[in-house]
């Protein structure tokens, strides 16, 4: 149980353009996922907090119009970076947040690449 | 806000040795520890967990201690292996139920 998957696992695109990145709760309903963001050898930074029905929440320094963050269902939220530059090239990986209080449970990550 | 620092950074150990990975928190209000096993290009796997009304876990040949009054946990995991090779994150809940991450430790597990 608690399998989350994501879409795509790898992509790469032009400089200007936008990518929608899909993150799935596969066995159980989220009300609440996280968009993190990972460089090479670093931690996880969280992005946002994306509630089911309702606005998503930026962290500080994340710039909510450049990253938008739907929620439409229990299952699926989505990423979209838009007018993607190449310093938006990372890894990004959501989480769905289980049964249990606080417990997280991530998706496999996608490969986002700016070229 | 929470502070979560990790150590050692990187840590190799022979193949049925164990390796003790240590976290501190700053925040007090702090009540879920989680540990995750991030594989090369994967995504992070929740290994095990620790509420604060536990002092101690495990599972199999994992298990994660806890020390409310110090604020530091810690995860062992004996009789390793190669497959247990991967880098480990610690993280702790902050006031708003969040989960703040360690910098993470490199484990490298030599035959």
């Amino acid at each position: 149980g608690a399998v989350v998957s994501q879409h795509p696992s790898r992509v790469i695109c032009k400089s200007g353009t936008s990518v929608k990145i899909e993150c799935r709760s596969l066995d159980f309903q989220a009300t609440t996922m996280f968009w993190y963001r990972q460089f090479p050898k670093q931690s996880l930074m969280l992005m946002a907090t994306s509630n089911e029905g309702s606005k998503a929440t930026y962290e500080q320094g994340v710039e909510k119009d450049k990253f938008l963050i739907n929620h439409a269902s229990l299952t699926l939220s989505t990423l979209t970076v838009t007018s993607a530059h190449p310093e938006d090239s990372s890894f990004y990986i959501c989480s769905a947040m289980g049964q249990g209080p606080y417990e997280q449970y991530f998706g496999p990550g996608t490969r986002l690449t700016v070229t | 806000g929470e502070n979560v620092e990790q150590h050692p950074s990187t840590l190799s150990v022979q193949e049925g040795d164990s390796a003790v990975i240590k976290c501190t928190y700053s925040d007090s209000a702090s009540n879920y520890f989680p540990w995750y096993k991030q594989e090369l290009g994967k995504g992070p796997q929740l290994i095990i967990d620790i509420r604060s009304n536990v002092g101690e876990k495990k599972d199999q040949r994992i298990a994660v201690t806890l020390n409310k009054t110090a604020k530091h946990f810690s995860l062992h995991i004996t009789e390793t292996q190669p497959e247990d090779s991967a880098v480990y994150f610690c993280a702790a809940t902050d006031s708003w139920g969040k989960l703040q991450f360690g910098a993470g430790t490199q484990v490298v597990v030599t035959p």
